[in-house]
């Protein structure tokens, strides 16, 4: 049983396009996140949703929506996506401390 | 504002020797301090973690070194190994926030 799981693994989409990534924890935790990381590797928090309740919302354009229908669930809808966007976007999830990674959305915007 | 620095970027061992990858914060207010592993194509994955109120915690061969006055701590693996070759990344959260700020990222390979 996967603990954090995301699909799709791999996105490639043309500048423009609205794509959607999802994301299903069965670990029962409370917290909900949407980290992105960069070509550089860098891991940079975008959103966190506690109990369904958005609690975090960093520097992202409003192009990025991030919906939870439940605690178990967070997911991420990008419009008008650009060449900028391309990156590994992952999910994660907390019961207070240490988090949960999800194995990472590869996003591809050509 | 980069609240997490890490050093080195990238760090290449041979086998048996030992890892350092170390961490620096100005933030006092954070209290929690994991270290995170991640290999090719998976998501991060939390390896060790320590609270100020310690000065170092071992897990078999990984060890954190804590220095609260020098807001400073570190990551040492011994009897490194191939497969430890991975990107280290550190981190920090402050009390009442389950947000992890997290450090650039460390490669480390490790010759065998």
């Amino acid at each position: 049983d996967t603990a954090v799981s995301q699909t799709p693994k791999y996105l490639v989409t043309q500048m423009g396009n609205d794509k959607s990534i999802k994301c299903e924890q069965n670990l029962g935790h409370d917290t909900m996140y949407w980290y992105k990381q960069d070509s550089k590797k860098f891991l940079k928090i975008m959103f966190s949703y506690n109990n369904k309740e958005l609690i975090i919302n960093e520097t992202v354009p409003n192009r990025f929506s991030p919906k939870s229908p439940d605690k178990a669930h967070l997911n991420l809808h990008i419009n008008s996506l650009e060449l900028g966007d391309s990156a590994v976007y992952f999910c994660a999830s907390s019961l207070l401390y240490g988090y949960t990674f999800g194995s990472g959305t590869r996003l591809t915007v050509v | 504002q980069q609240q997490v620095k890490q050093s080195p970027q990238s760090l290449i061992v041979q086998k048996g020797g030992i890892s350092i990858i170390n961490c620096a914060y100005e933030n006092t207010a954070f209290d929690y301090f994991p270290w995170y592993q991640q290999f090719p194509g998976k998501g991060p994955a939390l390896l060790i973690a320590i609270r100020p109120d310690v000065s170092e915690k071992k897990e078999g061969r990984f060890t954190i070194s804590f220095n609260k006055s020098a807001k400073q701590f570190s990551l040492h693996i011994m009897d490194s190994q191939p497969g430890d070759s991975a990107t280290y990344f550190c981190a920090a959260s402050q009390r009442g926030s389950e947000k992890l700020v997290f450090g650039k990222g460390t490669k480390l390979t490790v010759n065998p």
